[in-house]
């Protein structure tokens, strides 16, 4: 069955470190997302692309960059980590162009900055 | 931009209550709304859509429907069940060149006891 995972799925870390969220994708969609869910906040884009080389920034995309290589991933980087930056981060892909098209999220990775 | 605000919560109720959760909304165009439910240490999941104003939503019993005179989307059920807790979050989406990026309200937790 085809699915959307990311990993690891904890993550403890300290401040200035670098870390690299992973995101992997089978059903074959050209658009994928990254969000990050705070209490209080919902959920917050941070960066998606539409296809391969395609990257844009979302409403939160300070301190963080993501590169798409090939269909199948999206990695989200945080470049020196910030106790900001602690977080549930979850990945999402969608088929079509279109804003009727379901999203589907994968499990989430809880990233603690400390 | 746009926005979706969500009653705040949480909310507990006894099984075989009523549920509405309030979600209200503003956007510039004509945007896609849904309800995703969010099951403890999962993803999102979506629960249901509303394409165009006037259209209602359903799936597990419950049900929303697109208003666009008030810019409304309430979820509601007419019997919740002990298994219906979880986080519910009220989304949109612009659709068009948007290409279905979702703006999130900040969530509902629900608790429903035996």
């Amino acid at each position: 069955d085809a699915e959307i995972t990311q990993s690891p799925r904890h993550k403890i870390t300290e401040t200035g470190r670098q870390v690299t969220l992973a995101c992997h994708q089978t059903w074959n969609h050209n658009n994928m997302f990254w969000y990050r869910q705070d209490l209080g906040h919902g959920l917050r884009l941070i960066h998606y692309s539409y296809g391969v080389q395609d990257t844009n920034k979302g409403e939160v995309s300070d301190g963080y960059s993501v590169s798409r290589s090939n269909t199948e991933d999206l990695p989200l980087t945080l470049e020196s980590a910030a106790s900001s930056q602690t977080s549930v981060y979850f990945c999402a892909s969608s088929g079509g162009p279109s804003g009727y098209n379901e999203q589907f999220f994968g499990p989430g990775t809880r990233l603690t900055v400390l | 931009g746009d926005s979706v605000t969500q009653m705040e919560g949480p909310v507990t109720l006894s099984e075989e209550a009523f549920l509405t959760i309030n979600c209200t909304y503003t956007a510039t165009g004509y945007p896609s709304l849904f309800w995703y439910v969010q099951y403890p240490g999962e993803g999102l999941q979506l629960l249901l859509k509303a394409t165009k104003a006037d259209d209602k939503g359903s799936n597990k019993g419950f049900e929303a429907t697109y208003r666009k005179e008030t810019t409304s989307f309430h979820l509601e059920k007419g019997s919740v069940q002990v298994s219906d807790s979880a986080v519910y979050f009220c989304a949109l989406s612009e659709g068009g060149t948007s290409y279905g990026k979702l703006t999130f309200g900040q969530g509902t937790i629900l608790t429903v006891h035996p």
